[in-house]
C-alpha cells in the first residue's frame, strides 16, 4: 500500500531533550516536507527537501532541523525542544512538480507535547 | 504571496442539510486548487481538486468550482452525513517555491443526527 508512515503518533517530552520524528514513504517520491498544525493557523511549512541531499527553510523552521540522505526518509529533529513546539506534525510526500497538479500524501501525523 | 482564505467554523448542521464552506485566494496566475479533509485522529487525504479556471472537482458527493472571476473555490454538499464531520482545508501551489502547498486555516464541520 503506498503510504508515509510516521512515529511516533504521540509523544510526550521535556524541555531540552532531543528527539526525531520519523517519516518514510514507499512511493519512490522526491519531494517530501513537514508542516505544523495548530488551531487557528491551519498547516505551516516547517521544511522541505526535493530530493536526496537537497534541503530548505519553510515558513516556519526556527527549532528544528532535517536530513534527507535517503530518498524514502525525512526525519524531523528537534535539538532542544521547548514548550512552543508543541503541536500536531505532519509529513507529506509527492512527485517532483506533480505536487502543484496532484497535492500530496500525508502520515497520519505526530502529536508532540513538550512539558 | 499566495494565500488561503477560508470562513471560520465550526459549522454544525444537522444530517441531510446543505453545506457551504467557503474559499478564496490570492495568487498568481492560475494555480491548481485543492480540498482536503481530516477526520478525527488521522491525517489529510485530498478530497478533490481542480487544475484550471472554470473547472470543478467531484468526489464523495461534495464538490467546488474554480471561479477566476471571484477567486473562489467553495465546497458544497448537498446532502450531509454524520460521517462527513471533519475539518476541511481549502489549499493551492505557492509560486514562490515549487511543490509547496498553502494552506487555509481549516473549518471544521459537525454534522447531528
Amino acid at each position: 500500500e503506498a503510504q508515509v508512515t510516521q512515529n511516533p503518533r504521540y509523544l510526550i517530552t521535556v524541555t531540552g531533550k532531543k528527539l526525531t520524528v520519523t517519516c518514510s514513504q514507499n512511493m519512490n517520491h522526491e519531494y517530501m516536507s513537514w508542516y505544523r498544525q495548530d488551531p487557528g493557523l491551519g498547516l505551516r511549512q516547517i521544511y522541505y527537501s526535493m530530493n536526496v541531499e537537497v534541503t530548505d527553510k519553510g515558513d516556519v523552521p526556527e527549532g528544528y532541523k532535517v536530513s534527507r540522505k535517503e530518498k524514502r526518509n525525512f526525519p524531523l529533529i528537534l535539538e532542544s525542544p521547548s514548550p512552543n513546539q508543541t503541536s500536531l506534525y505532519f509529513c507529506a510526500s509527492t512527485p517532483t512538480s506533480s505536487g502543484t497538479l496532484n497535492g500530496y500524501t500525508f502520515g497520519s501525523g505526530t502529536r508532540l507535547t513538550v512539558v | 504571496g499566495d494565500s488561503v482564505t477560508q470562513m471560520e467554523g465550526p459549522v454544525t448542521l444537522s444530517e441531510e442539510a446543505f453545506l457551504t464552506i467557503n474559499c478564496t485566494y490570492t495568487a498568481t496566475g492560475y494555480p491548481s486548487l485543492f480540498w482536503y479533509v481530516q477526520y478525527p485522529g488521522e491525517g489529510l487525504q485530498l478530497l478533490l481538486k481542480a487544475t484550471k479556471a472554470d473547472d470543478k472537482g467531484s468526489n464523495k458527493g461534495f464538490e467546488a468550482t474554480y471561479r477566476k472571476e471571484t477567486t473562489s473555490f467553495h465546497l458544497e454538499k448537498g446532502s450531509v452525513q454524520v460521517s462527513d464531520s471533519a475539518v476541511y482545508f481549502c489549499a493551492l501551489p505557492s509560486n514562490c517555491s515549487g511543490d509547496k502547498l498553502t494552506f487555509g486555516t481549516g473549518t471544521r464541520l459537525a454534522v447531528r443526527p
